[in-house]
């Protein structure tokens, strides 16, 4: 069985640009969650889905910071417009109910 | 509110080694999950163990031991026989309504 896949796996952009990370959760799962990590942070939930709907955006940093789930195997999170601070790991993780959350391979966020 | 705690920042020891690795949780609720997830140098979060709060078995896995204290609010993991594979961050974790992660601690096995 596949994992979570994200892509891309690297993004360089430049601020200002638009930045859209994209998530497929493992078939089956329906929760699913974003993630960031620096070093300053560490790992922090941007917000997470149940069954496609958004249940907590508490941790979404700012309104340049979207997150969509259209349906059950996608979710997308945009960055618009991007700044240097947002540069970091972002994460996407499934999970069958509340409990264990697998985690993709993150995309590595550069903003220039 | 939940916090995790992993006081130990870096650890460094050579291969066979054993070491552990420290874990305090704070948290209000009386049902609640812990985690360990691993990340290699690649860069990806592996899952390693879930245990609930109503179960305080140690649990060992091959070289992995975690050790459950309710009394203590610990949940500690140990390698036996490290290896230079083992070489990565270690985030433990606590879930309510929502995972949150230590800091993590980086290990580093040395042949």
């Amino acid at each position: 069985d596949a994992g979570v896949i994200q892509s891309p796996r690297h993004e360089v952009t430049e601020m200002g640009q638009e930045v859209t990370l994209r998530c497929k959760p493992i078939s089956g799962h329906d929760y699913l969650f974003w993630y960031r990590q620096t070093m300053m942070r560490g790992l922090e939930l941007l917000i997470y889905f149940n069954n496609n709907v958004p249940i907590d955006d508490s941790g979404m940093p700012e309104d340049r910071f979207s997150a969509k789930m259209p349906n059950a195997s996608f979710s997308t999170l945009k960055i618009q417009p991007s700044e240097p601070r947002d540069s970091a790991v972002y994460f996407c993780a499934s999970s069958l109910g509340r409990y264990i959350q697998y985690f993709g391979a993150g995309t590595r966020l550069s903003v220039l | 509110a939940q916090k995790v705690t992993q006081a130990q920042t870096e650890i460094s020891v050579v291969e066979k080694e054993d070491v552990t690795l420290d874990c305090v949780y704070e948290t209000r609720d009386t049902t609640y999950y812990l985690f360990w997830y691993k990340q290699p140098p690649s860069g990806e979060l592996v899952f390693l163990i879930r245990r609930n709060s109503f179960d305080e078995q140690n649990e060992i896995s091959g070289r992995y031991s975690w050790n459950f204290q309710k009394s203590t609010s610990s949940f500690n993991f140990t390698i036996t026989a490290s290896q230079v594979v083992d070489s990565a961050v270690y985030f433990c974790a606590c879930n309510t309504d929502k995972l949150i992660f230590g800091t993590g601690t980086r290990l580093q096995v040395f042949p």
